[in-house]
C-alpha cells in the first residue's frame, strides 16, 4: 500500500492566518482526496485534488477557503486561509492507488487555532 | 444516496472475548465495503474490504467482517479481543470503484483488561 508523509503533523496558528498543509505519497496515484476530522468523530471531504485541473469541492467547502495544489501524481496541499477557532480540527490527506482498492491515509495534520 | 450507519458509539469487551462492531449500509448496487481502525494522534489504517467473493472477510490483526446482502450488513468480529484492538473503528462504503466513499460515524471499542 502507499506511503503517506503530511506536514505538519501539528501546529497551532492565531486567528485570520493561513496554513499550507503537505501531502507527499511515494508513488503515483489517481486520486487525491482531503478530508476534515473534528476529534473523535467522523470524517467529512472537504475535495477531491485533481491532477492538472482545479480541485473539485464538496458542499459547504468552497476554493477561497481551502485551496488546494496538486502539481504530479504523488503531492498536494491544501491551504487552510484566513482561520478561525472552527477551523481547529483534523486534516487527513488520502490516497486511492485503483478500482477496488481501499483508500490509504495519512497521519493527519491536527490543527489548533487560538 | 449512499450511508453507513454504526449504531453504537461505543462497544465495551473483556479480554479474550469475542467482539462485534455492527455496520448496516445504503447504496444503489453492488457495494464495495471497508473497515478501518484509527489509534490516537494516527490517520485511518486500512483493516479489511468486501468486494465479490465469499461472505467472510479475513483481515489484519485477526479481525474478520461477514457481509450479509439481504439485511445490508458489514459487522467487524473477532474472536478473541485484545486490550490493543482498543481504538476508533470506521465502517464505509462506495457504489463503485472510483465512486466517493461514505464513512460511517465510528464506534469507540475498550477492551478491558
Amino acid at each position: 500500500s502507499a506511503v503517506i508523509s503530511q506536514k505538519p503533523s501539528r501546529d497551532i496558528c492565531q486567528r485570520g492566518t493561513s496554513l499550507t498543509i503537505q501531502c507527499q505519497v511515494d508513488s503515483q496515484v489517481t486520486m487525491m482526496f482531503w478530508y476534515r476530522q473534528q476529534p473523535g468523530q467522523s470524517l467529512t471531504l472537504i475535495a477531491t485534488a485533481n491532477q492538472g485541473s482545479e480541485a473539485t469541492y464538496e458542499s459547504g467547502f468552497v476554493i477561497d477557503k481551502f485551496p488546494i495544489s496538486r502539481p504530479n501524481l504523488t503531492f498536494s496541499t491544501l491551504t487552510v486561509s484566513n482561520m478561525s477557532p472552527e477551523d481547529s480540527s483534523i486534516y487527513l490527506c488520502s490516497v486511492l492507488g485503483g478500482q477496488g482498492q481501499p483508500q490509504h491515509f495519512g497521519d493527519g495534520t491536527r490543527l489548533s487555532i487560538l | 444516496a449512499q450511508s453507513v450507519a454504526q449504531p453504537e458509539d461505543q462497544v465495551n469487551v473483556a479480554e479474550g472475548n469475542p467482539l462485534t462492531v455492527k455496520c448496516t449500509y445504503s447504496v444503489s448496487g453492488n457495494p464495495y465495503l471497508f473497515w478501518y481502525v484509527q489509534y490516537p494522534n494516527r490517520g485511518l489504517q486500512f483493516l479489511l474490504k468486501y468486494i465479490t467473493g465469499d461472505n467472510l472477510v479475513k483481515g489484519s490483526y485477526g479481525f474478520e467482517a461477514e457481509f450479509n446482502k439481504s439485511q445490508t450488513s458489514f459487522h467487524l468480529k473477532k474472536p478473541s479481543a485484545l486490550v490493543s484492538d482498543s481504538a476508533l473503528y470506521f465502517c464505509a462504503v462506495r457504489a463503485g470503484g472510483y465512486q466517493k466513499v461514505t464513512f460511517g460515524t465510528g464506534t469507540k471499542l475498550q477492551v478491558i483488561p
